[in-house]
């Protein structure tokens, strides 16, 4: 299976920061890499497809980048809407894995 | 308009079969290229994807489930099905369905989750 390591786990930050999030797959998944949003008591909603790509209704200031094997999801200018858990999924191959999670709060 | 909505037993017994039902609009599963898979999500933990069917009837398990999963679809009443056997207090878990667009879209609507508990 392909292991995908999230980190950090938890990410303490002030509004208006930038943070970056981080997925490092253990075998190639080439863009085939999904960043989610999940609110408390909701459903993860899709932020980031194809490594690079903000989904429909995302705000600009998030954003997908890749470098090798790592993958990263950046929010510039951070909301007090955008405090949640971001997960990374990788469906490049079955089965389709998971990061562990970050959870994103106030500082 | 795509909307999915689980539902299930709420809770069930240790060795018994868990049946859970997605039930969609806005997209058919007899379409080229769609699909729909389940996830699932152990309180206050992580997310854990399990099976996936296509509208070509092909279908994807994850390993680590042993066997336990059966993944079918109802096309004429836009329904699709995630039987596990042999349940423990493992599997208790929010259970989410999410549609699937080849190429496209994993997972780009998902269903709000049943929570299932496995408890004597």
């Amino acid at each position: 299976d392909i292991q995908m390591t999230q980190s950090p786990s938890s990410l303490p930050a002030s509004l208006g920061d930038r943070v970056t999030i981080t997925c490092r797959a253990s075998q190639d998944i080439g863009n085939y890499l999904r960043w989610f949003q999940q609110k408390p008591g909701k459903s993860p909603r899709l932020m980031i497809y194809g490594a690079t790509n903000l989904a429909a209704g995302v705000p600009s200031r998030f954003s997908g980048s890749r470098s090798g094997s790592d993958y990263s999801l950046t929010i510039n200018s951070l909301e007090s809407e955008d405090m949640a858990i971001y997960y990374c999924l990788q469906h490049n191959e079955y089965p389709f894995t998971f990061g562990s999670g970050t959870k994103l709060e106030i500082k | 308009q795509v909307t999915l909505k689980e539902s299930g037993p709420g809770i069930l017994q240790p060795s018994q079969t868990l049946s859970l039902t997605c039930t969609f609009s806005g997209f058919s599963l007899s379409t080229y290229g769609m699909g729909v898979g389940w996830i699932r999500q152990p309180s206050g933990k992580g997310l854990e994807w399990l099976a996936n069917i296509w509208w070509d009837d092909d279908k994807y398990y994850n390993p680590s489930l042993k066997n336990r999963l059966t993944i079918s679809k109802d096309t004429s009443n836009n329904q699709a099905f995630l039987k596990i056997t042999n349940v423990d207090t493992a599997d208790t878990a929010t259970y989410y369905c999410a549609r699937i667009t080849m190429g496209i879209g994993y997972f780009d609507y998902w269903g709000q989750g049943v929570m299932v508990t496995v408890s004597s």
